[in-house]
């Protein structure tokens, strides 16, 4: 059963597009939701989080909307670069651990110049 | 060096041979973490550890062993495993305070191929 579900499996958007990644979950105890970033041959890193307490967090040109009555929370980037071509990874977790997360599988971001 | 490293960063074994990775934190943290990254797959919680004491092992083949001799070193030892254990192995860590834990560093992982 997986808790986390993300869509899609990959994206391309061009250059300056908002791509939206979106992800469901199913346990109403997850209270803490953030979104890893992943290039090739790094390690994921964490790039945005937010908590069920408010319904959108910006920070720079990324963007998380939560809904908490539809269980579901989306990632957006505005003005997209190629640099942000990456893996992205929801994730959530319950009872302020923040390390033990549960992900999604990830979406493979390429925005083309 | 700052941050998790890993070593070594590729592996290829045999299904009988023992090998062993190794992660090193330079943050400071107490707790680290084993996690499994297969293609299309979530990233799957292996062990954590707080304080050098094992508080998390999700149902993982007793053919991964972790070890943990203080809070900046973890270990996971190889041994009989299978094919379907190739995959990308990642260390992370971070700062347990008890409560509201705080962000996970991810390591750049550990690439395991098994023939």
């Amino acid at each position: 059963q997986q808790q986390v579900k993300q869509s899609p499996q990959s994206l391309i958007v061009q250059k300056g597009g908002i791509p939206i990644i979106n992800c469901a979950y199913e346990n109403t105890a997850f209270d803490y939701f953030p979104w890893y970033q992943q290039f090739p041959g790094k390690g994921p890193a964490l790039l945005i989080a937010i908590r069920p307490d408010v319904s959108e967090k910006k920070e720079g040109r990324f963007t998380i909307s939560f809904n908490k009555s539809a269980k579901q929370f989306s990632l957006h980037i505005m003005d997209s670069q190629p640099g942000d071509s990456a893996t992205y990874f929801c994730a959530a977790s319950k009872g302020g651990a923040t390390n033990k997360l549960i992900f999604g599988t990830g979406t493979l971001l390429a925005v083309q110049p | 060096e700052t941050g998790v490293t890993q070593t070594p960063r590729h592996l290829v074994m045999g299904m009988t041979n023992k090998k062993s990775l190794k992660c090193e934190q330079h943050l400071g943290h107490n707790a680290m973490y084993w996690y499994k990254q297969s293609a299309k797959k979530p990233l799957e919680l292996m062990f954590v550890y707080n304080f050098k004491e094992q508080t998390e092992n999700n149902s993982v083949p007793s053919r991964f062993s972790p070890e943990c001799p203080n809070s900046s070193h973890l270990f996971l030892h190889l041994h009989t495993l299978q094919p379907e254990d190739s995959a990308l192995y990642l260390c992370a860590s971070s700062q347990d305070n008890g409560g509201d834990t705080g962000e996970l560093f991810f390591g750049e992982g550990s690439r395991l191929t098994v023939l």
